[in-house]
């Protein structure tokens, strides 16, 4: 499968700081990426599609003003929390979707993860 | 009707059992499927994709219902290795994106 980094992979922060994660697909072009939201014992849930060089789509309910994505190329997104509080502490994951070794366009993989603690 | 459904577990088991989970879709126009396995605190990770009615990988076999729409999967041989949770996902009706079910929860257990 594809190869997607992520990164840093662990922040903790004070409330009120802005943080900023990349994701890279670092063997393939990604068209599209995801991010998404894990709390503990909880499901994946989608924040957003980053598709490169165009407005990311956000889910119902994330607001895009808090939660900034950027996909200036192919291979790299960002996310960046604006004025995080201890509610925002979650496991950030993003993926990766495109035609990588062959596999299916539905396919995603996935980046390995950043924890946020907010202080 | 979720879109996508798995039954939560725990399924706790001994090394060596064989065991299956479903994954109830209800897209009846989804042409892949996804099975992922997630360790405790990391990434999801791409086990099997299925496309027509199953994919087997050694002990690993994913079949397809599309008359009930749903998919299982039959892990062999167990391993304590196993024990992890496993997401089913489905491409959403307009295809853009996955959905992913909440997972089941497998406890292998020598």
């Amino acid at each position: 499968g594809a190869v997607v980094s992520q990164h840093p992979s662990r922040v903790i922060c004070k409330s009120g700081t802005s943080v900023k994660i990349e994701c890279r697909s670092l063997d393939f072009q990604a068209t599209t990426m995801f991010w998404y939201r894990q709390f503990p014992k909880q499901s994946l849930m989608l924040m957003a599609t980053s598709n490169e060089g165009s407005k990311a789509t956000y889910e119902q309910g994330v607001e895009k003003d808090k939660f900034l994505i950027n996909h200036a190329s192919l291979t790299l997104s960002t996310l960046t929390v604006t004025s995080a509080h201890p509610e925002d502490s979650s496991f950030y994951i993003c993926s990766s979707q495109g035609l990588a070794g062959g596999g299916s366009y539905n396919e995603q993989f996935f980046g390995p993860g950043t924890r946020l603690t907010v202080l | 009707r979720k879109e996508v459904e798995q039954d939560p577990g725990p399924f706790n088991v001994p090394e060596g059992a064989t065991v299956a989970f479903n994954c109830t879709y209800s897209n009846s126009a989804s042409q892949s499927f996804f099975w992922y396995r997630q360790d405790c605190r990391k990434e999801p990770k791409l086990l099997m994709s299925v496309y027509s009615s199953g994919n087997e990988d050694g002990r690993f076999t994913a079949q397809l219902n599309r008359a009930s729409q749903y998919i299982s999967l039959l892990i062999r041989d167990s391993k304590l290795s196993d024990s992890a949770t496993y997401l089913c996902a489905v491409p959403s009706g307009d295809g853009n994106k996955l959905v992913f079910g909440a997972g089941t929860i497998l406890r292998v257990k020598s």
